[in-house]
């Protein structure tokens, strides 16, 4: 079965630079999240689509913006890149649901790392 | 404020012997409730899942079970096997119509001993 395929699934930056991750959700999946992991903690949440329109905003830095496409796939920009935006970047997809069921699948990753 | 918490960093378990992970949980909205495995450089896998109208749900060896009044969640892995061996975390969503965002524990390393 089809999985959640996020890109580049590493990344080396310069301070200062600017990046953009790319995530293509599971086919007929409506919403994509973006999630956040440092070294040693647990995901947290940034951003999320549902039908190309942010559902929901987390603790996501001004200097980053993402976008939803007409085929559903997402990117994450990240601009004026600092040591401590190095982390996991995981993108995750789900099909909207009744009843509040909301099982989302998680890519790979992208392990972004800023010099 | 850590909305999702789990309070054992590990848990070491014989091969073929129970796993029980421990999840605790503050927000009285939240109505949803995944547990997930993780290996290392990779993403999370979905494992299992109940909704706050239940109180258990079993999947094969996956048993997860709900306790709405203390705010408390487990998962028991039986029998466990050295493949178990990975990260486990909680997770919670509160019902929204769309884009139901995941709130994570702090996740709990397995080590299942042969």
């Amino acid at each position: 079965a089809a999985g959640v395929i996020q890109s580049p699934r590493h990344l080396i930056k310069e301070k200062r630079e600017t990046a953009t991750l790319k995530c293509y959700p599971i086919p007929r999946h409506d919403t994509v999240y973006w999630y956040q992991q440092g070294p040693g903690q647990d995901p947290q949440f940034l951003i999320s689509f549902y039908e190309k329109m942010q559902s929901d905003k987390g603790s996501i830095p001004d200097r980053f913006s993402a976008q939803q496409f007409s085929d559903y796939h997402s990117e994450l920009n990240m601009s004026s890149l600092e040591l401590g935006d190095s982390a996991l970047y995981f993108c995750a997809s789900s099909k909207t649901s009744g009843g509040g069921k909301n099982i989302q699948y998680f890519g790979a990753g992208t392990r972004l790392s800023v010099l | 404020d850590q909305q999702v918490k789990q309070n054992s960093p590990s848990l070491s378990v014989q091969e073929g012997r129970i796993s029980i992970l421990n999840c605790d949980y503050t927000n009285s909205m939240f109505d949803y409730f995944l547990w997930y495995k993780k290996y290392p450089a990779e993403g999370p896998t979905f494992l299992i899942s109940i909704s706050s109208i239940k109180d258990k749900n079993e999947d094969g060896r996956f048993t997860v079970f709900l306790n709405k009044s203390a705010k408390h969640l487990s998962l028991h892995i039986v029998p466990s096997q050295p493949g178990d061996s990975a990260v486990y975390f909680c997770a919670a969503s509160a019902f929204k119509a769309a884009g139901n965002k995941l709130t994570f524990g702090g996740g709990t390393r397995v080590l299942v001993k042969p």
